[in-house]
């Protein structure tokens, strides 16, 4: 079966650095997204990956591994508005999105 | 208006009742989509539509059905609601069914 695995919810600190991980197993593979999802809004587009490496955007950053089904979103100086849902998502091979249940990252001051 | 509407904002509606979801995006986009959010859940695929004039069943098309008549339009109908069907939905466009996904502001639908 079809798979996304992140954690449920994450806290960090104003100003520190955080990992998101997410590991996917999908029948196929064309891609990894992370969104951001604010309580009560929709989704927004973070990044895309679909070949291995770093992709750096700003203070956001995502990483890829094809091999071990792994990818990670790095959040640097948080900062309090950064508190929201963050989503991974796997294009399978039909090209449909196969999603996680979403981290929910708390900062604190 | 630019991006994705969707009406109507919530709705709370008796069991074995009609709905129709309205979803409009002015980008031009290609392809569009319906999800379900719930709590504790991934976004779940109900239906999806790739161009004009055809559409395809996601993960959770029970209950649901939509049309395509234009580029623009892509309503989602519930033709005899049931508590079950109690959700955000949120719908979404995409350039090309490859490309990045746009999600409108979402639909709170209660069903009693």
């Amino acid at each position: 079966g079809q798979n996304i695995d992140q954690p449920t919810e994450m806290t960090a600190t104003e100003g520190a650095i955080v990992q998101i991980n997410c590991t996917y197993q999908t029948s196929g593979f064309n891609g990894l997204f992370w969104y951001q999802q604010h309580a009560g809004e929709a989704p927004t587009f973070l990044s895309y990956n679909v070949l291995d490496g770093l992709e750096e955007k700003g203070r956001f950053s995502s990483f890829l591994s094809r091999s071990k089904g792994y990818s990670y979103l790095l959040l640097k100086e948080l900062q309090m508005k950064d508190s929201a849902s963050y989503l991974c998502a796997a294009m399978d091979s039909n090209y449909q999105l196969i999603w996680g249940a979403g981290t929910k990252l708390i900062i604190k001051p | 208006i630019a991006g994705i509407t969707q009406a109507p904002t919530s709705q709370i509606l008796a069991a074995g009742r009609r709905m129709t979801l309205r979803c409009t995006q002015d980008m031009r986009h290609n392809a569009m989509y319906w999800y379900r959010q719930d709590l504790g859940l991934g976004l779940r695929l109900i239906h999806y539509s790739n161009t004009a004039g055809t559409t395809g069943k996601g993960e959770v098309p029970d209950g649901y059905s939509v049309s395509r008549a234009n580029t623009d339009d892509f309503p989602l109908t519930l033709a005899s609601a049931v508590p079950s069907q109690t959700s955000v939905y949120f719908c979404a466009s995409s350039d090309q069914g490859t490309d990045t996904q746009y999600f409108g502001p979402g639909t709170r639908l209660t069903v009693l």
